[in-house]
């Protein structure tokens, strides 16, 4: 079956460091996969996400995420923290990716903290 | 344009009530999920609907659990005899036909608290 792990439910950085937030997954068939945000109160929203074409994978408000098949993993990063990167993100696979659609499966979270 | 809306924001209900919570995806998506945000579990899938296609129906955690989904547009997950381990999170997705099917697109959610 697969899943995703995300190592460390709380991280937290200072403004202008380096942010990275660890996302390994299980998967037999090449996956897709997504990495999420979730502000406070507010719903999901699509950073990035890759569906086998470039491993190197450029979102929105400067992140980014490499895909390692060699490593399972597809961790995010960003150069630089700011203020308004405080939030819960999530990374998730699709077990599905044959067809069109399908369900997601989601790491537990990691939620970042952003120190001025 | 407009995103995916969900009603009703909050619902605070007993025990052993039923609730109905209710979904508008994004026009012209052709897929809508149903998942379920809590604090033990997680983010878990529910149900999807695609097009015409009988639904997904594998993360539905008992037969309390129901969903369907009128005319190919708004759905409605209804939980029968509420238990307060249904209290969560419930998050409704779309994605569009064709290309992008992978992206979805998420609602604000609905709160849910069993007392």
């Amino acid at each position: 079956a697969q899943s995703v792990t995300q190592l460390g439910s709380h991280v937290s950085v200072s403004e202008g460091a380096l942010v990275l937030l660890r996302c390994n997954y299980s998967s037999s068939v090449p996956p897709y996969l997504f990495w999420y945000v979730q502000y406070p109160n507010q719903g999901l929203q699509l950073l990035l996400k890759y569906t086998s074409a470039a491993t190197l994978v450029k979102g929105i408000n400067g992140f980014e995420a490499e895909f390692k098949k060699s490593e399972t993993s597809f961790h995010l990063t960003k150069p630089s923290a700011h203020m308004s990167d405080a939030a819960e993100y999530f990374c998730a696979v699709r077990p599905d990716n044959y067809n069109q659609g399908g369900k997601l499966i989601f790491g537990q979270g990691t939620e970042l903290s952003v120190k001025p | 344009g407009a995103g995916v809306s969900q009603s009703p924001s909050n619902k605070v209900t007993e025990k052993g009530k039923d609730v109905e919570l209710r979904c508008d995806p994004i026009s012209g998506h052709t897929a809508l999920y149903w998942y379920r945000q809590s604090l033990g579990q997680g983010l878990e899938f529910l149900i999807y609907f695609q097009g015409n296609s009988a639904p997904d129906k594998s993360g539905l955690p008992s037969d309390r659990f129901s969903a369907e989904r009128t005319g190919g547009s708004v759905s409605t997950l209804t939980i029968q005899r509420t238990q307060q381990e249904d209290s969560a999170v419930y998050l409704c997705a779309s994605s569009p036909p064709g290309q992008g099917t992978d992206t979805q697109y998420f609602g604000p959610g609905t709160r849910l608290t069993v007392l």
